[in-house]
């Protein structure tokens, strides 16, 4: 079974881009989260995506904004993109309906504002 | 507001020599304790799930305990392939997933 797969794995723009960035989650997973980590906060949690509707919402300014689609996959966009946006986005599935959270994350898009 | 606290930030260890790292959680409710293991480069990778106090889950070198302030894992004898990020997370009555800022650990042969 394929893992969750994050598309771009690098990035590079210049302050005040946007960006978008991909997800699919693993095969039969219909719940996506996305995950900012940096060095100084850890990580932290962005928005999750279950059925195409935002379910929860981290602390993060409207720049943020993310959809699903109807097969799951899920996409992330960033506007008018600051230095401080420079992390490692991680999005990670999960199999909902069994009780069981555990999270399955993807390797990542390394974003870098410059 | 819910707050997750990892310890020691860094640990070095000889190969063989056991010990344990910290995880102390404040929640409105706890529905779940997460283990999870990040190398550099790669998403974090599941190790367990701890539902309540006094519950207990090991896999190979590591053994994971909670009480109802805080989470051990346990590495017993570890080797250099154990070296790695060990992040903490707990699910609360909020929905979210809180995430604690992880404790790196080396294991030198």
């Amino acid at each position: 079974k394929a893992g969750v797969t994050q598309t771009p794995r690098y990035l590079i723009k210049t302050r005040g881009q946007q960006v978008t960035l991909s997800c699919s989650p693993i095969s039969g997973h219909r719940s996506v989260s996305w995950y900012q980590q940096t060095p100084g906060q850890g990580l932290q949690f962005l928005f999750e995506y279950f059925s195409e509707t935002q379910r929860n919402k981290g602390n993060f300014p409207g720049r943020f904004s993310g959809r699903q689609f109807s097969n799951s996959r899920s996409e992330m966009n960033v506007s008018t993109l600051e230095l401080g946006d420079s992390a490692l986005y991680l999005c990670a599935s999960r199999l909902t309906g069994t009780g069981d959270e555990k999270l399955f994350f993807g390797s990542g898009t390394q974003l870098s504002v410059l | 507001e819910d707050q997750v606290t990892q310890s020691p930030e860094a640990l070095r260890l000889q190969e063989g020599e056991s010990s344990s790292l910290n995880c102390s959680y404040t929640v409105s409710g706890l529905r779940g304790l997460f283990w999870y293991r990040q190398d550099p480069g790669k998403g974090p990778e599941f190790l367990f799930t701890l539902y309540s106090a006094g519950e207990e889950k090991e896999k190979e070198r590591l053994k994971a305990t909670l009480t109802k302030k805080e989470s051990f894992l346990h590495i017993t004898a570890p080797k250099p392939e154990d070296s790695a990020t060990y992040l903490c997370a707990v699910h609360s009555n909020t929905g979210k997933l809180i995430f604690g800022q992880g404790t790196t650990l080396q294991v030198k042969p």
